[in-house]
């Protein structure tokens, strides 16, 4: 079965509008954090925001928010006001456990998203 | 403060060829990762290391492939002989601990032969 599952290959938004990409998971760990990270054209990995399974609040960092549903697992990211530079690929990633043998990243597939005028 | 430095950025070789990948973590990082991504498969962990000793190697594809980390500011992956089915982005990344972000470098793009 797949740990981490992006339904959308690809995304479409208007500047300035919030967009929504979708990300489940499936861990049977009590432990976990999930990421997401943005890949542009350019290929680098720009982490975004993390969410531990124990935060009591969603994250927030600026325009990225992450909708944490913990119970549906599901770790939707938001991105508001979107911006041409948003432009991008976006991974969600899950680590597993604690300690040394839980700092593997599993990766989803991916969301292709592009932000039209 | 100096990200993940990795070299060359870009690599072509002919198969059969012996390929080195180099990493430089981020100073004070104790996770060192290498990664591995294609368009069939997508981003694979293939090896990572704590402290410089490798914890989990399992990701590894085969005996071609083998990574060291002599010391905590340096890393290499080294494919021998290389095939052209190694033909991907290679990414490495670290971090400090397990609660945060693991942090990517730019990447090396390979392409055998």
């Amino acid at each position: 079965a797949q740990k981490i599952t992006q339904t959308q290959p690809g995304m479409f938004v208007q500047e300035k509008e919030a967009v929504t990409l979708d990300c489940t998971y499936d861990t049977s760990d009590p432990s976990y954090g999930l990421f997401w990270y943005k890949q542009p054209s350019s290929g680098e990995m720009i982490f975004l925001i993390y969410q531990g399974s124990y935060d009591q609040q969603n994250a927030t960092e600026g325009r990225y928010s992450l909708n944490f549903q913990k119970a549906r697992k599901s770790a939707n990211l938001v991105i508001s006001a979107s911006q041409l530079g948003d432009s991008a690929m976006y991974f969600c990633a899950m680590r597993e456990g604690l300690g040394g043998g839980g700092n593997k990243l599993t990766f989803g597939t991916g969301t292709q998203l592009k932000v039209e005028l | 403060d100096a990200g993940v430095i990795q070299s060359p950025r870009h690599e072509v070789t002919e198969m059969g060829q012996e390929v080195t990948l180099r990493c430089k973590p981020i100073s004070g990082h104790d996770y060192l990762f290498w990664y591995r991504q294609t368009m069939m498969r997508g981003l694979e962990l293939l090896i990572y290391f704590n402290n410089n000793v490798p914890i989990d190697d399992s990701g590894m594809p085969e005996d071609r492939f083998s990574a060291k980390m002599p010391n905590a500011s340096f890393s290499t992956l080294k494919i021998q002989p290389s095939e052209p089915r190694d033909s991907a982005v290679y990414f490495c990344a670290s971090t400090r601990d397990n609660n945060q972000p693991q942090h990517f470098g730019d990447g090396t793009r390979l392409s055998i032969l």
